[in-house]
């Protein structure tokens, strides 16, 4: 079975501009979790998506928004970049969502901003 | 979601040691997994605690899920030089937001 696939892997962008990220989920997950990870702040929830459906955010400005398909593939975009904004986003399916969870991540898309 | 309080911050290993580590909170927990990550991956899932009490392990890698469900331990038996790297608690209160603890850095003593 395969595994979180992320896309891209590496990228680096400019200040001002935008970025979207893909994340396709384990086969049959229909939950798609997504984190920022820095060095300083540790693993930071971004959002979650069921459905289709945003069913939790965390505490980050509207630049950061998210979707997710009916085939469960989800993308994140981060629109007018900042230099603290690199990072390394992960991606994070489940079969559902709630407790009871188990969960998986991919290897991450690396963000630079320069 | 909340943070979970885990400990050590970082250990140094000799091969063939025992090595444990912990999360706390202070709510209690339905679920419990522990991740390890390595520089520039994503984490790993090593083991999923669903129930009070519970003991899994996977390998060298033992895991306990607290009577109280509001802690975990991870034990690694006879490290070895590939278990360095940073693991990480996670667990789900009753909410649905996936807390994390800070992570604990393993790192081979020289």
């Amino acid at each position: 079975k395969a595994g979180v696939t992320q896309t891209p892997r590496y990228l680096i962008k400019t200040r001002g501009q935008q970025v979207t990220l893909s994340c396709s989920p384990i086969s049959g997950h229909r939950s798609v979790s997504w984190y920022q990870q820095t060095p300083g702040q540790g693993l930071q929830f971004l959002f979650e998506y069921f459905s289709e459906t945003q069913r939790n955010k965390g505490n980050f400005p509207g630049r950061f928004s998210g979707r997710q398909f009916s085939n469960s593939r989800s993308e994140m975009n981060v629109s007018t970049l900042e230099l603290g904004d690199s990072a390394l986003y992960l991606c994070a399916s489940s079969p559902h969502t709630g407790g009871g969870n188990t969960i998986y991540f991919g290897e991450g898309s690396w963000l630079t901003v320069v | 979601g909340q943070q979970l309080n885990q400990s050590p911050q970082s250990m140094f290993i000799q091969e063939g040691e025992d090595v444990s580590m912990n999360c706390t909170s202070s709510s209690i927990f339905n679920t419990w997994l522990w991740y390890k990550q390595d520089p520039g991956e994503g984490p790993v899932l090593l083991i999923a605690l669903y129930k009070a009490g519970e003991l899994t392990s996977n390998g060298r890698l033992t895991a306990q899920f607290g009577i109280t469900r509001k802690d975990s331990f991870l034990n690694i038996s006879a490290s070895i030089p590939s278990d360095v790297g940073i693991y990480f608690c996670a667990g789900h209160p009753n909410d649905y937001k996936l807390s994390f603890g800070a992570g604990t850095t393993v790192t081979v003593r020289a």
